[in-house]
């Protein structure tokens, strides 16, 4: 049972354009959201995250957004650059039990001059 | 810091054989996590420790995978006897008190 989803495998977005990347989750005891970047034969990296007590954040071209009644996260890039190429993971977790976080299967981004 | 150690980088052993992972957590952090990666279900975690103990195993597939971390600078994971189901990625991440985890480069392991 897949509790994070990531149903888009792929995204392919023109540079300078605005990336978003989808994420779901069915677990309503999740109130903590991560986004790890990936690139080939390295480990994730963190990326940006959002608590359930706010619905947006922000860091530089990263924008998170949270509808907790949806059960659904966002991940906003803008302006997309090619060094954004990587795969996304979304991953959640209960501030009960900050340790373990579930991740989804990934969305591979590639960004095209 | 180097961050966190994974050894070897690529695996590559007989169905059958014994595989053992490695980890050096980063120094300090509290918290050790071992994941899986396929393509089918993205990053699984197996199993992850709090101050050495395990605390959630419920993720390590069969009995034939085993982790342990005697102290708080090591931990592997053993496969054995590994099967060619079990190629994959696998990561270790530690962290210190908090959700956010850092991750090592992976092991690949194939098993032929």
């Amino acid at each position: 049972d897949q509790q994070v989803k990531q149903n888009s495998p792929s995204l392919s977005v023109q540079e300078g354009r605005i990336s978003i990347l989808n994420c779901d989750y069915t677990n309503s005891m999740f109130d903590y959201f991560l986004w790890y970047k990936k690139y080939p034969a390295e480990g994730p990296t963190f990326l940006i995250s959002i608590s359930s007590i706010k619905d947006k954040n922000e860091d530089g071209r990263f924008t998170v957004f949270l509808n907790k009644s949806a059960k659904h996260l966002s991940l906003h890039i803008v302006p997309s650059q090619p060094g954004d190429s990587a795969v996304y993971f979304c991953a959640a977790s209960a501030l009960s039990n900050t340790d373990k976080l579930i991740f989804g299967t990934g969305t591979r981004l590639q960004v095209f001059p | 810091d180097a961050g966190v150690i994974q050894s070897p980088r690529h695996e590559v052993t007989e169905m059958g054989q014994e595989v053992t992972l490695r980890c050096k957590p980063i120094s300090g952090h509290n918290s050790l996590f071992w994941y899986r990666q396929t393509m089918m279900r993205g990053l699984e975690l197996l199993i992850y420790f709090n101050n050495n103990v395990p605390i959630d195993d419920s993720g390590m597939p069969e009995d034939r995978f085993s982790a342990k971390m005697p102290n708080a600078s090591f931990s592997t994971l053993k496969i054995q006897p590994s099967e060619p189901r079990d190629s994959a990625v696998y990561f270790c991440a530690s962290s210190l008190d908090e959700a956010e985890a850092f991750f090592g480069q992976g092991t690949r392991l194939t098993v032929v």
